[in-house]
């Protein structure tokens, strides 16, 4: 069965810098693009970046645009987010999540605060 | 950037009523908009894919239509296990954005 999980979540303060990781099993994790989605407390649901299946291309929310970096390993089928510069407005759980277009599968989060 | 909005916000039903939710986008997405559905503290679950294809798995309750600006979900008849909150997205063109959901609960 399809599985992702997160890690690498925590508190961290403003300015600094985490990586996230989300490992994947069950399924070709080279044969799909991989997106972030993220959901700050008690609000809604903001799509982060999708990167595809091969790596070649990446796309990022104007909101995180040039702060945040989405990765892949292919060969351990992992995924990163590299989030720098972050902001108190970053706090959120981040899901990893498959698909082309619909996100079919999602993890169960990782929360990470920005605080000082 | 494409913008998604949903009506009602929020809304209050009863056990065994017929539940529509309106997505609208901001521009053209043809049919590349999808549901989902959020209960509290967990991850998000694919519901409807393309406008109205239903995701494997998903009752036959559930019901997508529409296309180009205007969407609906619907819920034929409202089951105790449907209280929760309903996005919509468009995966037309990055980025991928949500709608900023529509909460269901019970009257």
């Amino acid at each position: 069965q399809v599985q992702l999980v997160e890690s690498g979540g925590g508190v961290v303060q403003p300015g600094r810098s985490l990586r996230l990781s989300c490992a994947a099993s069950g399924f070709t994790f080279s044969s799909y693009a991989m997106h972030w989605v993220r959901q700050a407390p008690g609000k809604g649901l903001e799509w982060v970046a999708v990167i595809s299946y091969d790596g070649s291309k990446k796309y990022y929310a104007d909101s995180v645009k040039g702060r945040f970096t989405i990765s892949r390993d292919n060969s351990k089928n992992t995924l990163f987010l590299q989030m720098n510069s972050l902001r108190a407005e970053d706090t959120a759980v981040f899901f990893c999540a498959r698909g082309i277009g619909e996100i079919d599968y999602w993890g169960q989060g990782t929360l990470v605060t920005v605080s000082s | 950037d494409i913008q998604m909005t949903q009506s009602p916000s929020s809304l209050s039903a009863s056990v065994g009523d017929r539940v529509t939710i309106t997505c609208r986008a901001s521009q053209s997405i043809s049919s590349y908009l999808n549901w989902y559905q959020q209960k509290p503290g967990k991850a998000p679950k694919l519901l409807i894919y393309g406008a109205s294809s239903l995701q494997s798995g998903v009752p036959s309750k559930f019901s997508g239509s529409g296309s180009g600006t205007d969407f609906t979900l619907t819920i034929s008849s409202l089951q105790p296990e449907d209280f929760a909150t309903y996005y919509c997205q468009q995966s037309y063109s990055t980025p991928f954005t949500f709608g900023p959901g529509t909460k269901v609960d019970i009257k």
